[in-house]
């Protein structure tokens, strides 16, 4: 059974960097896309991107500028680096699998129980 | 970016009860729609995929139905265990999109 766990600062200052890790067991993180999404308090989720084990990222345009992902294979991890955060960054952070089902779509089928992050100083 | 509406945003039912929860998308996403369930302090779980694939291990009194703008996941008969907010999500396009989230509750 494949798990995740984030793990991270649970306090950041604002104006500073947001840096989580997600740590896969369970299973390999080769070939699948590894994901990122948050959920502010009393607010929906929010998708920040995946990345894929080659590298290659794709971040929600809103965020582009301030995020940064990249993967660990021989740790089997991934991790998320978020710039000049503020309030409206505090969240609880996910990481999450995305599989590519071909012709049945993408949808994230593990997810971590998810951390939570204030930006306060 | 593609909207994504859930309605209701709650609801209030019994343990056997019908329930159903209507996404809608703000543009033709064919059948590329997932639907989840979360619990306060735990994963979000995929039950839906691809519209109305069921996941493995999901039971079968969950079902999702609909195709291009409208969507909808059905519980048959409400389980104790069933009581969560529920979401939707699109993987049609980048970014992906969820619902606002519908939440279950005890009446």
């Amino acid at each position: 059974q494949v798990q995740l766990q984030e793990s991270g600062p649970g306090l950041v200052k604002p104006s500073e960097t947001l840096s989580l890790t997600c740590t896969v067991s369970g299973g390999s993180i080769s070939s699948f896309y590894w994901s990122w999404i948050r959920q502010p308090a009393g607010k929906g989720l929010e998708w920040i991107g995946p990345i894929y084990i080659s590298g290659s990222a794709n971040y929600n345009p809103s965020l582009k500028s301030r995020v940064t992902m990249s993967v660990d294979t021989s740790k089997n991890q991934f991790s998320l680096k978020l710039t000049s955060v503020t309030a409206a960054d505090t969240a609880v952070y996910y990481c999450a699998r995305e599989l590519n089902h071909d012709s049945r779509g993408r949808y994230f089928d593990y997810w971590g129980q998810g951390t939570l992050v204030t930006v306060s100083s | 970016d593609i909207q994504m509406t859930q309605s209701p945003s709650s609801l209030s039912a019994s343990v056997g009860d019908r329930v159903t929860i209507t996404c809608r998308a703000s543009q033709s996403i064919t059948y590329y729609l997932n639907w989840y369930q979360h619990k306060p302090g735990k994963a979000p779980k995929l039950l839906i995929y691809a519209a109305s694939s069921l996941q493995s291990g999901v039971p079968s009194r969950f079902s999702g139905s609909g195709s291009g703008t409208d969507f909808t996941l059905t519980i048959t008969s409400l389980q104790p265990e069933d009581f969560a907010t529920y979401y939707c999500q699109q993987s049609y396009s980048a970014p992906r999109t969820f619902g606002q989230g519908t939440k279950v509750e005890i009446k």
